[in-house]
């Protein structure tokens, strides 16, 4: 069974509406990630977590917002949704200081 | 911050040819992932491997901390093993990885 869980699988959003992404890890993990993957940029780091109730910002933070409301629950919000947000997300979790990090399926993107 | 090159960025084999593809990071730190992407999928990890050498079927991974490298060797490939591979070593100050630009594999039949 998946340890590491998204939902939407896919979305499809208009410029300017609000996106929620969510992540479910069922690994007893302290650590959670949002990357995002474009084609020519490989995977980008949005935004981490490693306790509940506190996100830090990853390496392209602008535009996002994350909430961790429990150690099992990760979110990545689009508050005004962009053309250039258009992507695919991953949430992936971490047992220690951000090694070996298991992923999960991915959330298709397209803000039209 | 940590900075990783993969080399080749691409390669194409005939099946049952080997690959060694190559990873190498700036600053020396205690482990590095492999993971494999096929085109649309979600990253698989492959090995995690704090240093040393490492097999899981045709795959071997290899990786040698202290010069700040590591490589993956297929052996015998497979149109199967078509996709992305990607090393991803510990960034130097905070609890992330840092992750290359990827191997881009294609096996003809």
């Amino acid at each position: 069974e998946a340890a590491v869980t998204q939902s939407p699988r896919s979305k499809v959003a208009v410029t300017g509406g609000k996106v929620t992404l969510s992540c479910h890890q069922t690994n007893n993990h302290d650590y959670m990630y949002w990357y995002r993957q474009d084609t020519g940029h490989g995977l980008r780091l949005i935004h981490y977590s490693y306790v509940a109730d506190s996100t830090e910002k990853g390496d392209i933070p602008d535009g996002y917002k994350a909430s961790r409301p429990s150690q099992e629950n990760f979110s990545l919000i689009l508050e005004l949704a962009s053309l250039s947000q258009t992507a695919v997300y991953f949430c992936a979790s971490s047992g220690d200081r951000g090694y070996e990090q298991y992923f999960g399926p991915g959330t298709r993107l397209t803000v039209l | 911050g940590q900075q990783v090159q993969q080399s080749p960025a691409s390669l194409v084999l005939q099946e049952g040819e080997n690959a060694e593809l190559q990873c190498n990071f700036s600053t020396s730190l205690n482990s590095m992932q492999w993971f494999y992407q096929r085109p649309g999928g979600s990253l698989v990890s492959l090995f995690y491997n704090p240093s040393g050498t490492k097999q899981s079927g045709r795959l071997t991974s290899t990786t040698v901390i202290k010069e700040r490298r590591s490589s993956l060797h297929i052996s015998s490939s497979q149109t199967t093993d078509s996709g992305t591979y990607l090393c991803a070593p510990p960034d130097t100050n905070a609890y992330k990885v840092i992750f290359g630009k990827g191997t881009h594999l294609h096996v003809l039949p």
